[in-house]
């Protein structure tokens, strides 16, 4: 099956820093999400990019389909940043079924 | 977006009782919603699709005779833990296509604990 490697599994920042996640996956895909897990577990969707690049206020995010990786630019990092943001992606055939990274864990200290 | 709730947010129950989870798409109608599950500081693993008017399918591996899941309607599917152990103790959550090729959406989950 489809392969989702995130990286780095860990980031510590300062307030204020920029940072950059990166989503590689083993295969093409049609649907390609970023979540951000808050403390309490809710998945708070960020981004469908299955291509291209979109902007929502200090987030952005890339994908490029042919290179099969996605990026995520968070700018001016805030505490409330901090959490888990995973990058999924669908298992193929219009299936819906995600398929999940391990994760990225963003802590932004004070 | 779209509005996926899921109750309840926690529970907790002893050993070898049921535990019912519920899914709901309040504003849209959802044929098919799936059941994943996570493990502390682990990444989200797909258990089950649940589909109105038809027998749920299972990711292998996963019990289907501990895990009932019931598409009741176009808008409710539920998780039930049946005779639960201690290792079923996990986060559950669960998501809804909004429509094909967009987003999903994913409810607040729950967290159960065994005893």
């Amino acid at each position: 099956g489809i392969q989702v490697e995130q990286s780095p599994p860990d980031l510590i920042l300062q307030e204020g820093a920029n940072s950059t996640l990166r989503c590689n996956f083993s295969d093409s895909v049609n649907n390609l999400q970023w979540f951000h897990q808050n403390p309490w577990g809710q998945l708070i969707n960020l981004f469908y990019i299955p291509s291209g690049t979109k902007q929502n206020g200090r987030l952005s995010a890339t994908t490029v389909a042919t290179e099969r990786y996605s990026l995520l630019y968070i700018s001016s990092s805030q505490t409330t940043d901090s959490g888990v943001y995973f990058c999924a992606v669908e298992r193929g055939g219009g299936s819906e079924k995600l398929v999940f990274g391990k994760g990225t864990k963003l802590t932004v200290n004070p | 977006g779209a509005v996926v709730s899921q109750h309840p947010s926690r529970v907790i129950c002893k050993s070898g009782t049921s535990v019912k989870i519920e899914c709901r798409s309040l504003d849209f109608q959802a044929t098919t919603m799936f059941w994943y599950r996570q493990f502390p500081k682990q990444s989200l693993m797909l258990m089950a699709t649940s589909n109105e008017g038809s027998k749920a399918t299972y990711e292998q591996g996963v019990e289907k005779d501990k895990f009932l899941i019931n598409h009741a309607s176009l808008t409710l599917s539920t998780l039930t833990v049946t005779s639960a152990h201690p290792e079923d103790s996990s986060f559950y959550i669960c998501s809804a296509p909004f429509r094909a090729n967009t987003e999903a959406f994913f409810g607040q989950g729950t967290r159960l604990t065994v005893v």
